[in-house]
């Protein structure tokens, strides 16, 4: 079935340090790739996507590639931020509309 | 994009009681679901809730346990029901499909069973 792994938390990091959070997946067929974040108290939010091998997904400075040939996605920021604190969630979702989430990855960013 | 609320944003219950969380969206959607996120994992997906016929439940939910409504195509309600401090999660709605495969997210409301 279709599965998401990330790396176990929590990660943490000073500021202005560089950012990797490792995903990969199995999947049948072609899904689409998510990460969402989730900020302390708040609801998820939607990160980045990409939704074909080779995209890159990108925003607030987060990257993440889908790598086809690696069955991967993995989240890097060049410098983090201590508002960057958060939970970070891998997903895929395929043609069904499900959406299937890794574990979580806590990072913590210290001034 | 869709705006997404949810009532209660949290409550604290009592064993064996009832709890039903309700979820309105800004705008008209096909697709509806309800995660449960407990304390410091990841989400589970309890159900989809269809306009007009039953939800369909993943496996290890009952219709017993949770019962949901979908009355439209902006509004749905999740029961908890006879809960235990098992129960004790963040439930999450959540709306998705159509043009776009992104899912948003309702802000959640965190039940506390004591």
């Amino acid at each position: 079935g279709n599965s998401v792994t990330q790396m176990e938390g929590p990660v943490t990091l000073s500021e202005e340090a560089f950012l990797t959070i490792n995903c990969t997946y199995t999947a049948t067929g072609y899904p689409s790739l998510f990460w969402y974040v989730q900020y302390p108290g708040e609801g998820l939010q939607l990160l980045l996507k990409a939704t074909k091998a080779d995209d890159k997904g990108s925003n607030k400075g987060f990257e993440a590639t889908y790598r086809k040939e690696t069955t991967s996605f993995h989240l890097e920021k060049g410098s983090v931020q201590v508002s960057d604190s958060a939970v970070y969630f891998c997903a895929l979702r395929t043609g069904g509309f499900k959406t299937i989430f890794g574990a979580g990855t806590r990072l913590f960013v210290k001034a | 994009s869709a705006v997404i609320s949810q009532k209660p944003s949290r409550d604290i219950c009592q064993r064996g009681t009832s709890l039903t969380i309700q979820c309105q969206v800004d705008s008209q959607v096909t697709m509806m679901f309800w995660y449960r996120q407990q304390p410091g994992q990841s989400l589970t997906l309890i159900a989809t809730a269809n306009q007009g016929s039953e939800a369909t439940y993943e496996s290890g939910f009952v219709i017993d346990k949770f019962p949901i409504s979908r009355p439209n195509l902006t509004f749905s309600t999740l029961t908890v029901s006879n809960m235990s401090p098992e129960d004790s999660s963040i439930y999450l709605c959540s709306v998705g499909g159509g043009d776009t495969d992104t899912q948003y997210f309702g802000p959640g409301t965190r039940l506390t069973v004591l």
